[in-house]
């Protein structure tokens, strides 16, 4: 069955640090995998998405999620965190049919 | 811009009312929404695919008697939670398929039950 893991409940890191959000799926095939990003009380926002090709993916606001096959993994990075991204992560495996499965989400705290 | 609008973003209503929530696709036909919930500090649980000109699926589970599912057009599905109760209160968000993928979703509906 269709699946996805990310590890972590709640990550903070400091302003200007480094980031990566961990993201496992789990699938016969190569599913289409995505992450969206939510503030408090609203919808989702689209950062990325991977369906097939360079496996290293540029999405908006500075973010990049590598898609690695042999690992089931498709983490989340970004290279200097800002307070504004502060937020709830969610990393998403949909089939062709388009049904998108969610994992648990992960609270990103930004720390001054 | 938004290019799917859920309304209304908030209600709050008494026990026993039935509640309509909107889903509409702005900039693309959608013949495939998904109506989500969200409960506080937890994830997206699919709850239903609407699909346009036929009976929506729903996941196991949801009750598709207390949660009906409209897609009369291909910019619009509607979720209603009839006879609402406390336990119905919840975030519920909405996406719309685009032909090309990703999903879009809307801003979400917190609905109350008092």
């Amino acid at each position: 069955a269709q699946s996805v893991t990310q590890p972590d409940i709640h990550i903070t890191v400091s302003e200007g640090a480094s980031l990566e959000l961990r993201c496992n799926y789990s699938y016969g095939a190569t599913p289409y995998l995505f992450w969206y990003v939510q503030s408090p009380g609203q919808g989702l926002q689209l950062l990325l998405k991977y369906f097939s090709g360079d496996t290293l993916v540029q999405g908006i606001k500075g973010f990049e999620a590598e898609f690695k096959r042999s690992q089931s993994s498709f983490n989340l990075r970004k290279p200097s965190v800002h307070w504004s991204d502060a937020a709830e992560y969610f990393c998403g495996s949909s089939s062709n049919t388009g049904k998108l499965i969610f994992g648990q989400g992960t609270t990103l705290q930004v720390k001054p | 811009g938004a290019v799917v609008s859920q309304h209304p973003s908030w209600v709050i209503c008494k026990s026993g009312t039935s509640v309509k929530i909107e889903c509409r696709s702005l900039d693309f036909q959608a013949t495939t929404m998904f109506w989500y919930r969200q409960f506080p500090k937890q994830s997206l649980m699919l709850m239903a695919t609407s699909n346009e000109g036929s009976k929506a699926t729903y996941e196991q589970g949801v009750e598709k008697d207390k949660f009906l599912i409209n897609h009369a057009s291909l910019t619009l599905s509607t979720l209603t939670v009839t006879s609402a109760h406390p336990e119905d209160s919840s975030f519920y968000i909405c996406s719309a398929l685009d032909p090309n993928q990703p999903q879009h979703f809307g801003d979400g509906t917190r609905l109350s039950i008092l």
